[in-house]
């Protein structure tokens, strides 16, 4: 079960725009990926984030993206001007701990910008 | 780079049949290794996750991990129809994930 729940689920967006997707988790993570799939591609990670700081991010996640954690109930995904080419499914993944760091994908939440 | 490959497909096998994917990574220091599920419109699944050389079963699912090969694949025994998806390969090394382009499979009935 995913241990995230993801608003909105579809976002639709004006070029240009500021979007911000949400990430609630259901237990108490502290540690989070971001991952972005673009229709039809693989699975990329973006940025991951652990005790309000970024931990590591890839060359994707450029200063258009940031993410913050508002309060202590969600953590979110801030894209500042979107661009045609960040329409994609966007996942939140909670770190769940153990040795092996398997990842449990949360609903995602889909951007489209027009 | 760090690369996971894996061939797109679409693999078509009939029900009731093994249906064996495969991947391959090229970052020696991946250290886990990981198969999800993906239907069409939906979130990846983790269906399986093997991290020592050799195989690794849970039900129908067996992962097979060869890290010398730099290579890992998922049989899938008794292929049902509901096992027709795209099966995605993940490598990692610290902690994030890479990602293959995913392996699409159809399971005729």
């Amino acid at each position: 079960e995913p241990e995230v729940t993801q608003t909105p689920s579809h976002q639709v967006t004006q070029m240009g725009q500021e979007v911000i997707l949400r990430c609630v988790p259901i237990s108490n993570h502290l540690y989070f990926y971001w991952y972005r799939q673009i229709l039809g591609q693989k699975v990329e990670f973006l940025v991951s984030f652990y005790n309000n700081e970024i931990s590591e991010k890839s060359e994707i996640f450029d200063d258009q993206f940031s993410v913050e954690r508002p309060d202590g109930s969600n953590f979110t995904l801030k894209i500042r001007s979107t661009k045609l080419e960040d329409s994609a499914m966007y996942f939140c993944v909670p770190r769940t701990g153990g040795s092996y760091n398997e990842q449990f994908f949360g609903p995602g939440t889909r951007l489209t910008v027009l | 780079q760090k690369e996971v490959e894996q061939n797109s497909g679409p693999l078509s096998v009939p029900e009731g049949a093994i249906a064996s994917l495969n991947c391959t990574y090229s970052d020696r220091g991946s250290q886990s290794f990981f198969w999800y599920r993906q239907y069409s419109g939906k979130s990846p699944e983790l269906i399986m996750s093997i991290y020592s050389n050799g195989d690794k079963e849970d039900g129908r699912f067996t992962a097979q991990l060869n890290k010398a090969s730099q290579y890992v694949s998922l049989l899938i025994r008794d292929s049902q129809p509901s096992d027709s998806a795209t099966y995605l390969c993940a490598a990692s090394g610290t902690y994030k994930y890479i990602f293959g382009t995913g392996t699409r499979l159809k399971v005729l009935a």
